[in-house]
């Protein structure tokens, strides 16, 4: 069965150091996300990409924050310069369509747990 | 003010039982996708079901099933016949443009 893959499973990085989660999207996904769950509390979504641009972003997504689908295959996202409060499991996801009045599923990798020392 | 509300923290059930876990959601739209998921403790997020608005019948996939009241703007997840492998804390969502919006989640445990 398909699935979303993403590494590392765990990062961990100092203040102030650039981080980069990769994502491998399942194949025939055209629509990616990321999403972040700090721990003990819910699943809250960073941003949104289609045809290689950012669709939607949230008011965490700033700055620090990018979206890059290098070739065919990876999704990354990058935080330019870590906190604290970065700390945080990161999930990447894919669906097949976008739009609103289609069965829209999300399917969710594993996650990449995110330690900011 | 809260989209998706889950008002169990945390739920008992036990094995081969039945457990409904509550969610309500909040929105204008008249278009909108329910889902479920599951995060057992290892943490990846499992998609359980999907509810769409114009569904006439409610969801089901094969223990799961979604006890959808549209009036009331509930969306509860039904697991029948309980097994110790569904202990995991269980997430209801709502499509919004391009998101999922979820709740707080319940954390379920199922005991022998």
């Amino acid at each position: 069965e398909p699935e979303v893959t993403q590494t590392p499973s765990h990062q961990v990085t100092q203040m102030g150091q650039e981080v980069i989660l990769r994502c491998v999207p399942i194949s025939n996904h055209l629509y990616f996300y990321w999403y972040r769950q700090i721990l003990g509390q819910k699943v809250e979504f960073l941003v949104s990409f289609y045809n290689n641009e950012i669709s939607e972003k949230s008011e965490i997504f700033d700055d620090q924050f990018s979206v890059e689908r290098p070739d065919g295959s990876n999704f990354t996202l990058k935080i330019r310069s870590t906190k604290l409060e970065d700390s945080a499991m990161y999930f990447c996801a894919s669906s097949e369509r976008g739009d609103l009045l289609a069965k829209n599923i999300q399917y969710f990798g594993a996650g990449t747990r995110l330690s900011v020392l | 003010a809260q989209k998706i509300t889950q008002t169990q923290p945390g739920m008992f059930v036990q094995e081969k039982e039945a457990v409904t876990l509550d969610c309500t959601y909040d929105t204008s739209d008249q278009s909108y996708g329910l889902f479920w998921y599951k995060q057992p403790s290892s943490g990846e997020m499992i998609f359980l079901i999907y509810q769409g608005s114009y569904d006439e019948q409610n969801a089901t996939e094969g223990r799961y099933s979604l006890n959808f009241q549209k009036a009331r703007k509930s969306a509860n997840l039904v697991i029948s016949a309980s097994q110790l492998g569904d202990s995991a804390m269980y997430f209801c969502a709502m499509r919004e443009t391009d998101k999922l919006i979820f709740g707080t989640g319940t954390r379920l445990q199922v005991f022998p």
